[in-house]
């Protein structure tokens, strides 16, 4: 069965440094989402991207934040400057455009990114 | 703006007991809605979901769910619980972009 993978499983940075986050998506999906949760909280959406674009960002997705689908397979999250607070699980997924209502958002395994 | 609420942190049940989490959700329109689980260490994986039709919904690993409209919920139950349930469950509602909002998780331990 196709999975969403993402890597690396763990990342460990310094404070203020360049982070990027690396998913691959069902191959024939459209839409992608990385969603954090921060240990102890619930799961929260991050930013939404369609056809080389974002559709829809959260308030937590500031301009330290981007997204990129480089090379037609692998998704990224970049954080610029990164902070204590970032620190978190990163959740990529995504989903086939189909008909309305019928789609299911598939999540990776996600990647924990610890920030000293 | 759609929410998610689940009033339980943290259920205890025994092996072979049957289990039940609650989910209310808010939602301005019809509601898609959704239950996850995820493992320690894990990822979030799909048990089921309500899009529409029938509310009584089946899933994996011998889950099934219920949304009752007048009640805002949609909550999870399966008959009897194996030692290899216990995880986070979480309670998901999607818009019509499909953004989810989950609820905070209900923790399941399950003892001998």
């Amino acid at each position: 069965e196709p999975e969403v993978t993402q890597t690396p499983s763990h990342q460990v940075t310094q404070m203020g440094q360049e982070v990027i986050l690396r998913c691959v998506p069902i191959s024939n999906h459209l839409y992608f989402y990385w969603y954090r949760q921060i240990l102890g909280q619930k799961v929260e959406f991050l930013v939404s991207f369609y056809n080389n674009e974002i559709s829809e960002k959260s308030e937590i997705f500031d301009d330290q934040f981007s997204v990129e689908r480089p090379d037609g397979s692998n998704f990224t999250l970049k954080i610029r400057s990164t902070k204590l607070e970032d620190s978190a699980m990163y959740f990529c997924a995504s989903r086939l455009e189909g008909t309305l209502g019928t789609d299911t958002q598939y999540f990776g395994p996600g990647t924990r990114l610890t920030v000293l | 703006a759609q929410s998610v609420t689940q009033p339980d942190i943290h259920i205890t049940v025994s092996e072979g007991a049957s289990l039940e989490l609650r989910c209310n959700y808010s939602y301005g329109a019809t509601p898609y809605l959704f239950w996850y689980v995820q493992s320690p260490g894990q990822g979030l994986q799909l048990l089921l979901k309500y899009f529409s039709g029938d509310t009584l919904v089946q899933g994996i690993k011998g889950f099934e769910a219920e949304f009752k409209r007048s009640q805002s919920s949609f909550n999870l139950r399966k008959p009897s619980v194996h030692w290899s349930d216990a995880a986070e469950y979480f309670c998901a509602v999607g818009s019509n972009d499909y953004k989810l909002s989950f609820g905070a998780g209900t923790t399941v331990t399950v003892r001998a």
